[in-house]
Order: C-alpha cells, then sequence, then structure tokens
C-alpha cells in the first residue's frame, strides 16, 4: 500500500464543474503540498498545508490531521487548469508523492 | 533569478554510456533535492543536500547514480552505465531551510535506448 494515496486516478469535467481531488496519507507528516504538473513535466507549487484551509483564487485546499486526509477544490473549472494534480507530503525532510489525479476540462 | 534550471531537458543515450545531468537551484536556497519519476507515477525522492552536504541518499540511489553538490549551489547527478529502466525523468527542487515550500526545475527526461 503507498504511503500517499490520491483518488480519483483520472477525472474528466466539464467547464465550470466544482472539482474535488482527494489525498490520504498513512505517515506523519509536518507538511502537505498540493502541486500541479503540466505535461512535459514542469511542477508548479500550489499549497502546503499543515492545517485548516488555504484558497487561492478558484483552488482550495483542505487538511484534516486527525484523519489523515486532504482535499483540492477546484471551483469553476476551465480548460486551462487540465493538468495532473499530485499531492505530497513531507515526511522528515523529503516529499513522498502520491500517484497524481489527471485532470481533464473540456470546454 | 528565474528559478530552478535543469540541463538538459531531454537526453538520449545508449545503454551503457554515462549521462550527467545539471540542477542550478534558486540561488538562496540552501536545500536541494533529486527525485525521480516514472511515466504514469509520482516522483520518487533519490537524496538531498543541505548546502555542499549530501543528508541522505534513497535505497533507489544505486551504486551506479553519484550527485555531488560542490560548492553549495548547482548540482550534478551522474548515471554510469546506463540501464533501460533509467529511462525517466530526474526533477530538482529546492527550498529555504525545512520550513519553506519548494521550487521545482522542468525536469530532464532521459530515454535510455
Amino acid at each position: 500500500k503507498n504511503e500517499v494515496e490520491q483518488s480519483p486516478q483520472n477525472l474528466t469535467a466539464q467547464e465550470g464543474e466544482f472539482i474535488t481531488i482527494n489525498c490520504s496519507y498513512s505517515v506523519g507528516i509536518s507538511a502537505l503540498h498540493w502541486l500541479q504538473q503540466h505535461p512535459g513535466g514542469g511542477i508548479v507549487s500550489l499549497f502546503m498545508l499543515s492545517s485548516g484551509k488555504k484558497k487561492h483564487g478558484r483552488l482550495i485546499a483542505t487538511i484534516n490531521i486527525q484523519e489523515k486526509h486532504s482535499s483540492l477544490h477546484i471551483t469553476a473549472s476551465h480548460p486551462r487548469d487540465s493538468a495532473v494534480y499530485i499531492c505530497a507530503v513531507k515526511n522528515t525532510d523529503k516529499l513522498i508523492f502520491g500517484t497524481g489525479t489527471r485532470l481533464q476540462v473540456f470546454p | 533569478d528565474t528559478g530552478v534550471s535543469q540541463n538538459p531537458r531531454h537526453k538520449i543515450t545508449k545503454r551503457g554510456q554515462n549521462v550527467t545531468f545539471r540542477c542550478d537551484p534558486i540561488s538562496e536556497h540552501n536545500r536541494l533535492y533529486w527525485y525521480r519519476q516514472t511515466l504514469g507515477q509520482g516522483p520518487e525522492f533519490l537524496t538531498y543536500f543541505q548546502n555542499e552536504a549530501q543528508l541522505e541518499k534513497s535505497r533507489l540511489l544505486s551504486d551506479r547514480f553519484s550527485a555531488e553538490r560542490p560548492k553549495g549551489s548547482f548540482s550534478t547527478l551522474e548515471i554510469q552505465r546506463t540501464e533501460q529502466g533509467d529511462s525517466a525523468m530526474y526533477l530538482c527542487a529546492s527550498s529555504l531551510d525545512t520550513f519553506y515550500g519548494y521550487t521545482f526545475g522542468s525536469g530532464t527526461r532521459l530515454t535510455v535506448v
């Protein structure tokens, strides 16, 4: 069993839909990261969380430390949101990554 | 400073050849990480440096792999006697100490033929 599990693995949506991606982890963490990866490999950091909730534009990230669970929400999704979204937890001094959720938003 | 820079972006090599990748982190970042990502998977930790000291190496980093960060600035990752299983995206990230977020480079995609 992976230490960081994401669901769903693949997600398709129509433009404007509300999207939720989930992440569960089984190790102790000091922080959780949500990352966005576009084709070609570049990774962009979206959020770093250690508790509660953060919001940036149409993106919202929440974390429940007791339940070892985090969610990434995208409101009013747009085709440019199409990417792979990766959850990563900080364990000691390194990141442990989930396998990612591939999101495709169609116009 | 334009972020974390990795070179080359792509590398195709024949099995058995040696390859070297370079990562230039954000200049004030003292921590530098190497990760490897195979198709359809999340990145996996390889090694990291604090300044010039290599503090941790993954078991994934076989004897054929070596990483250096000689002056605490740029880092190199060398793979000797490449194998087809080494084909992957090699990602570099840097951070300012352990309490801050990470900045990732665009990666070096290695194809071993």
